[in-house]
C-alpha cells in the first residue's frame, strides 16, 4: 500500500514568519509531487508541483524534494492570515497515474 | 475557461437508497478522477476514467461504480447507501492521464446518508 504521510498538526505560525510543511512518501517509484491547499468547506486547489530533486520557488512558496530521503516539503514565506488552510501533499506514481494524498496538515497563521 | 462542475452540490439520502453524482470536466480534459473525502480518512481515490475507460480503481466496494461518456462527462453511482458513505465526493479533471498533468478539482458534492 503506497502511503503519503503528513503531520496532521495543527501548525500555528505567527503572521510574517515562515511556515514549514513536511511530507514523506513510501513508494520509491513516485515521480511527481503536488501540494494542494484546501480552505474549510472548499475543494483542494493546486499551489505547487515538483518533479526533480531540489527547490522550486513560486512567489512566497518554495517546494523542496529529496528523492533519496523520500521527503517533500513546502515553505511559505511571509505567512499571511489568508494562508490559514489545510495543506495536502500528493504523489502521482509514474505508470500508475492516480494521485495518493496525505491526510493534510492544518495550518493557522496567527495575526 | 470554465472549471470543473459537479451536480448536485448537496444531497441527503437514507440508508439503502442509491445515488448518482455528475461531473463535467474542464473543456478539453479527457481524464476524470473521483475521490471521497471524510474527516477521518482524508482524500481517498475511487477511480479514474480516460476516454470512457476506467484506468484505475481504488479500494472501495463494488457498490461504488462510475462511467464516462464520449464528451468526457462522468457519473459515479453508489448503491445501497450506508451511513459511512456520508462524505464530500470530489471530481478532478486533467488534460491527459499523465503523471505530470495537473488535476483540477470541482467544488464537490456533499452527501449525507441518514
Amino acid at each position: 500500500q503506497k502511503e503519503v504521510e503528513q503531520n496532521s498538526g495543527p501548525l500555528s505560525v505567527p503572521e510574517g514568519a515562515i511556515a514549514s510543511l513536511n511530507c514523506t512518501y513510501s513508494d520509491r517509484g513516485s515521480q511527481s509531487f503536488f501540494w494542494y491547499r484546501q480552505y474549510s468547506g472548499k475543494s483542494p486547489e493546486l499551489i505547487m508541483s515538483i518533479y526533480s530533486n531540489g527547490d522550486k520557488e513560486d512567489g512566497r512558496f518554495t517546494a523542496q524534494l529529496n528523492k533519496a530521503s523520500q521527503y517533500v516539503s513546502l515553505l511559505i514565506r511571509d505567512s499571511q492570515p489568508s494562508d490559514s488552510a489545510t495543506y495536502l501533499c500528493a504523489s502521482d506514481d509514474f505508470g500508475n497515474e492516480k494521485l495518493t494524498f496525505g491526510t493534510g496538515t492544518r495550518l493557522t497563521i496567527i495575526p | 475557461k470554465a472549471g470543473v462542475t459537479q451536480t448536485p452540490r448537496y444531497l441527503i439520502k437514507t440508508r439503502g437508497q442509491q445515488v448518482t453524482l455528475s461531473c463535467s470536466p474542464i473543456s478539453g480534459h479527457r481524464s476524470v478522477s473521483w475521490y471521497q473525502q471524510t474527516p477521518g480518512q482524508g482524500l481517498q481515490f475511487l477511480f479514474e476514467y480516460f476516454s470512457e475507460t476506467q484506468r484505475n480503481k481504488g479500494n472501495f466496494p463494488g457498490r461504488f461504480s462510475g462511467r464516462q461518456f464520449s464528451n468526457s462527462r462522468s457519473e459515479m453511482n453508489v448503491s445501497t447507501l450506508e451511513l459511512g458513505d456520508s462524505a464530500l465526493y470530489l471530481c478532478a479533471s486533467r488534460r491527459l492521464a499523465q503523471p505530470t498533468d495537473t488535476q483540477y478539482f470541482g467544488p464537490g458534492t456533499r452527501l449525507t446518508v441518514l
